[in-house]
């Protein structure tokens, strides 16, 4: 079973700080991961994904992930973030070769002006 | 690009009441999923579809039906509400094979209130 933990549920930043949101699966084979966003009311964006090669993706709007073999870990960071990327961040694995895909408890971005 | 609808955007029913959502696609995706969403919760996937007429069942099947005749849509059947249940009802699809595998694309969602 494939399990994703996303241990902040809250985080708060000023607009121009750096974030990272922090993502850690459990599971032992070959898996997909990816991080969506979801602005309030509406449905969840995708923003990148990971599967194998660089361990550090870009993704849509200057976000990054890097996957950690080692810390099971696929955490997503900005530079410098803006009052519109307040939302929920969503992380979320796929097994390689299956269908089902569990998502992470999310994690709400504020970015204060 | 592609759209996903789900209807209705809004659904108040009755406790006990057999209540449907609907959700079509353009995609042509061959993969539909059912996630419910609860209040500052994450997604916990109820139904899935590899294919048209073929249903999976997810960790939160129990209390749910999905119906899949049509590759382009997907519904998902509350049996019998419960009072005072309040989340969200989203729909996504995938495909199987190419560069966009393993993206999900979600519709806005259905917000389900049971008085």
């Amino acid at each position: 079973t494939q399990t994703v933990s996303q241990s902040d549920a809250h985080v708060t930043v000023f607009e121009g700080d750096s974030v990272e949101l922090r993502c850690n699966y459990s599971y032992g084979g070959s898996i997909y991961l990816s991080w969506y966003i979801q602005h309030h009311g509406r449905g969840l964006q995708f923003l990148l994904k990971y599967y194998s090669g660089n361990p550090v993706v870009q993704g849509v709007n200057g976000f990054e992930a890097e996957f950690s073999k080692s810390d099971s870990s696929f955490h997503l960071r900005k530079a410098s973030v803006h009052w519109s990327d307040s939302a929920v961040y969503f992380c979320a694995v796929r097994r390689t070769g299956g269908y089902k895909v569990v998502f992470g408890s999310g994690t709400r971005l504020l970015v204060s002006p | 690009g592609g759209i996903i609808t789900q209807t209705p955007k809004f659904l108040i029913g009755q406790e006990g009441q057999k209540l449907t959502l609907k959700c079509q696609q353009n995609f042509n995706h061959d993969t539909m999923y059912w996630y419910r969403q609860d209040s500052g919760k994450g997604l916990r996937l109820i139904y899935y579809s590899i294919t048209e007429n073929d249903l999976q069942k997810g960790d939160l099947s129990e209390g749910y039906d999905a119906s899949r005749e049509k590759k382009s849509s997907f519904s998902l059947t509350v049996t019998s509400a419960q009072k005072n249940e309040m989340a969200v009802f989203l729909c996504a699809s995938s495909i199987v094979r190419g560069g966009s595998q393993n993206t999900l694309y979600f519709g806005a969602g259905t917000r389900l209130s049971v008085l």
